[in-house]
């Protein structure tokens, strides 16, 4: 089973460059997340959305934005990319009991 | 501020010993806790999520308690295996959001064959 599938696994970005993280899962889970996690900051939420069409602002939300046109994808865009963006992202889905599941993450670094 | 705090931040046994940690949160609006494990280069993997006040989950060796009125969650590890050396968060939903949860910093550890 292949849950939660994310692409690039990893990438290098020039600032000022846009770029979209893309996010699919097989799952058929209602809520999907977009998290960062940077060294002594632990995981922080980006955006979520509670189902497909609908999405909401998280903890950091500037910079990025999202979009929900079916159940099964969710990418994340950087539409002008700056250096304080270079970190590891994470994908996510939970089920009706709250738990996630996450992708393996995509390591985004920005020059 | 909504703080969720762990301890010890990092943590070395030996094969064969028990250990437990700590997941403190607020106490108030209490909607449900969550636990994960995190194997370096993997990524998180759901533990238990918690909803009831003095209620226990357990999955193998590991189990978990819950204690919302004081606002604590402790993890247990019984005879800890090196394949358990892992960073364990937990996290705490805010802004009576199940959505938005606020992430612990975890507690890392290791165990020595």
């Amino acid at each position: 089973t292949a849950g939660i599938t994310q692409a690039p696994t990893s990438q290098i970005l020039a600032a000022g460059r846009s770029m979209t993280l893309r996010c699919t899962q097989d799952m058929r889970h209602n809520a999907m997340y977009w998290y960062r996690q940077d060294l002594g900051l632990g995981l922080r939420l980006i955006h979520y959305s509670n189902t497909a069409g609908t999405t909401g602002k998280g903890e950091v939300p500037d910079g990025y934005s999202v979009s929900r046109a079916n159940t099964d994808d969710f990418p994340l865009t950087l539409a002008s990319a700056v250096p304080s963006q270079t970190s590891v992202y994470f994908c996510a889905s939970s089920d009706s009991f709250g738990e996630l599941f996450f992708g393996e993450g995509s390591r985004l670094t920005v020059l | 501020i909504l703080n969720v705090e762990q301890s010890p931040q990092s943590l070395h046994v030996q094969e064969g010993d028990s250990t437990n940690f700590t997941c403190s949160f607020p106490s108030s609006n209490f909607y449900a806790l969550h636990w994960y494990r995190w194997e370096t280069a993997k990524s998180p993997e759901a533990l238990f999520v918690m909803t009831l006040n003095g209620d226990e989950k357990k999955k193998g060796r590991i189990s978990a308690t819950l204690n919302t009125k004081e606002g604590y969650s402790y993890l247990y590890i019984k005879g800890s295996q090196p394949e358990d050396s892992a960073t364990y968060l937990c996290a705490f939903p805010y802004a009576g959001n199940n959505r938005k949860l606020i992430w612990g910093l975890g507690t890392s550890l290791a165990v020595n064959p």
